[in-house]
């Protein structure tokens, strides 16, 4: 079976701009989490989103969103984007919403901005 | 929030050694994961461990929920151990996991 997939796997962008970042889950998962890593950081809760509605949101400001499709695909959007974005955006999935089965994440978006 | 401290913060082995990486949470939790990141940056799960003993070939994590810690054992460490260790908890009732401060271990040959 398909891991968490994620794409694109690198991507360059300039200040100011917006970036859509891409997640599909694994089969049968229907929780899937943002979370981003900033270089020799552990990696810090943004989103968890299960059965297509947000079910938590991290320290984060409003130019961050998600959202989750019924295939249970999820998209991060960040508008606005400021050098301090440039990270490594995981995605994770579950079966369930609340810790009670492990988290699977898949390789990351290696997000640089200019 | 909850507070989750890993030690050592560094550790360097030679192939064949032997070493225990400490996970200590300041409250409760519902589950906790160990995740290796590769250099490549993929977090790669070990255990999904919130009590009692688990092994996997020469790894083996034990959870003291009631003592609040987690111990994660690499026998017979290899180059390819190389990277950052991770604890993750997550308290009940709630959605996001908490990342420790990471291990960071390097294998030489």
């Amino acid at each position: 079976d398909a891991g968490v997939t994620q794409s694109p796997t690198h991507l360059i962008k300039t200040r100011g701009q917006h970036v859509t970042l891409r997640c599909s889950p694994i089969s049968g998962h229907k929780s899937v989490s943002w979370y981003q890593q900033v270089l020799g950081q552990g990696p810090q809760f943004i989103f968890q989103y299960y059965e297509k509605e947000e079910r938590g949101r991290g320290n984060f400001p409003d130019r961050f969103s998600a959202r989750q499709f019924p295939n249970y695909s999820s998209e991060l959007n960040v508008n606005a984007l400021l050098l301090g974005d440039s990270a490594l955006y995981l995605c994770a999935s579950s079966l369930d919403p609340l810790g009670d089965s492990p988290l699977h994440f898949g390789n990351g978006t290696r997000l640089t901005v200019t | 929030g909850i507070q989750v401290e890993q030690s050592p913060p560094d550790l360097i082995l030679q192939e064949g050694a032997n070493s225990t990486l400490r996970c200590n949470f300041s409250d409760s939790v519902n589950n906790l994961q160990w995740f290796h990141q590769n250099p490549w940056g993929q977090l790669i799960n070990l255990f999904y461990i919130p009590s009692g003993t688990k092994q996997n070939g020469r790894l083996s994590a034990t959870t003291v929920a009631t003592e609040r810690y987690s111990l994660l054992y690499i026998s017979s460490s290899q180059t390819t151990d190389s990277g950052v260790y991770f604890c993750a908890v997550v308290t009940s009732g709630t959605y996001k996991y908490i990342f420790g401060t990471g291990t960071r271990l390097k294998v030489l040959a």
